[in-house]
């Protein structure tokens, strides 16, 4: 069974407004892994944040971890139409043998000039 | 990172037939995967293909239906066996990188079986 959800399944923004995406887990995990995918090609690797870790950067990208809870999201800033894809969180579950994801269900984001 | 490439880009099937995905990376790598994403999905795990041995199914994914090669740390195969409409999907393969199993994709093939 998968064990990310992602919230919410699509989300409508204009250019220029920041798009927030959470996910939320079921199991400790090693780490948690930000994939894009545009119109059902490959995945683009995001961001990669530890467990131990509370937040990252990555240019207009900013991803959180609370472990506590079991969540994290996906922020995108001043967003632009060429980030209108498919966002999908993916854990690295401890003890989950093989060093497997487990992916999230997505988040389809669109971007309207 | 690591630079994946996979062929065929896509294809259309007949029921019945076989179609083998090959998945090329640039770099040595232990760990190679096969994915599974139906039409409007997610993604799911179909095997770990490691090298030197047989590959790691998971649940609900047999070796005779998905037979997975891996004769060297920089290239696989999977192949879709008696292929059925319902194989129609994009199959991604990819590769973790590093302590921390940062994980890298190929383009995925596209196929259709009618």
């Amino acid at each position: 069974s998968q064990q990310g959800e992602e919230d919410p399944q699509a989300l409508s923004i204009q250019e220029g407004e920041n798009a927030t995406m959470n996910c939320s887990y079921k199991t400790s995990i090693n780490n948690l892994q930000w994939y894009r995918q545009n119109s059902g090609r490959g995945l683009v690797h995001l961001i990669l944040i530890r467990s131990n870790e509370r937040e990252k950067h990555s240019g207009r990208l900013r991803v959180t971890l609370d472990t506590s809870k079991k969540s994290s999201s996906l922020l995108i800033t001043a967003s632009r139409a060429a980030d209108t894809a498919s966002y999908f969180c993916a854990t690295d579950a401890r003890g989950g043998g093989y060093n497997k994801l487990i992916f999230g269900a997505g988040t389809r984001l669109a971007v309207h000039p | 990172s690591a630079v994946i490439s996979q062929k065929p880009s896509r294809d259309i099937c007949q029921r019945g037939t076989s179609l083998t995905i090959q998945c090329q990376v640039d770099s040595q790598v232990t760990m190679m995967f096969w994915y599974r994403q139906q039409p409007g999905q997610s993604l799911t795990l179909i095997a770990t293909a490691n090298q030197g041995s047989e590959a790691t199914y998971e649940s609900g994914f047999v070796i005779d239906k998905f037979p997975i090669s891996r004769p060297n740390l920089t290239f696989s195969t999977l192949t879709v066996s008696n292929m059925s409409p319902e194989d129609s999907s994009i199959y991604l393969c990819s590769v973790g990188i590093g302590s921390y199993n940062e994980q890298f994709f190929g383009p995925g093939t596209r196929l259709t079986v009618l």
